[in-house]
């Protein structure tokens, strides 16, 4: 079975410091890893993803994300916080061993706020 | 293009009534899927269809009903539901089933059960 976890529900960070959202996950197999952004009443909307090769990602609206196999740990972060920036993040994976017909298992979600 | 597009926006329905929701896009992907979210959960996964035949039902109740009529559609046809159905209803398509492509979501259908 496959899993991630999202240890804080709730982080804040001044705008203009760097910002870390945590995300740990659990596979039989090697994950594919993905990162999704949320707004209020809106749908997910993709920032990156983690298949194979550098272990710095980069995404889109200047997020990045780490992933380090011996910690089993996918962390999104980026540079400079924007107030903008604040919404619901989710970390998600899928274990290719499963054949990749699953769909995508998501953590709970960290919301994440910007303060100016 | 890289659009999902879910009708309506907001639902609300008595349990009794029949209604769909709709879902398009026009990107080529041969993967959907309904998801469903309640309020400050993460989506779950409800059916998955790949080029346009259902492969997988996550033990959803048969009052749900999907239905994928070409590869640019999907529906889902609601029927007796309960208020505890009420959730945001998420489509998301992907370019294929394996597990490297990134899925694609619409802004989600509101529905409230009366």
């Amino acid at each position: 079975a496959q899993s991630v976890a999202q240890p804080e529900d709730q982080v804040n960070v001044a705008e203009g410091n760097p910002l870390t959202v945590k995300c740990t996950y659990s596979v039989s197999g090697n994950p594919y890893l993905f990162w999704y952004v949320q707004y209020p009443n809106r749908g997910l909307q993709f920032l990156l993803k983690y298949i194979t090769g550098d272990n710095l990602v980069k995404g889109s609206y200047g997020f990045e994300a780490e992933f380090n196999k011996s910690q089993t740990s996918f962390h999104l972060k980026k540079p400079s916080a924007l107030v903008s920036d604040s919404a619901l993040y989710f970390c998600a994976v899928r274990d290719i061993s499963g054949g990749g017909a699953d769909g995508l298992t998501f953590g709970k979600g960290t919301h994440l706020i910007i303060q100016p | 293009d890289t659009e999902v597009t879910q009708t309506p926006k907001h639902l609300v329905m008595g349990m009794t009534n029949k209604k769909s929701l709709k879902c398009e896009q026009h990107m080529g992907h041969r993967a959907m899927y309904w998801y469903k979210q309640k309020a400050k959960k993460p989506p779950e996964l409800m059916f998955v269809y790949s080029y346009e035949k259902l492969s997988i039902n996550e033990s959803v109740p048969s009052r749900f009903s999907p239905e994928c009529p070409n590869s640019s559609l999907l529906n889902l046809h609601l029927h007796a539901l309960q208020p505890e159905d009420s959730a945001l209803y998420l489509c998301a398509s992907s370019q294929g089933r394996d597990s490297y492509f990134e899925a694609f979501f619409g802004q989600g259908t509101r529905l409230t059960v009366v």
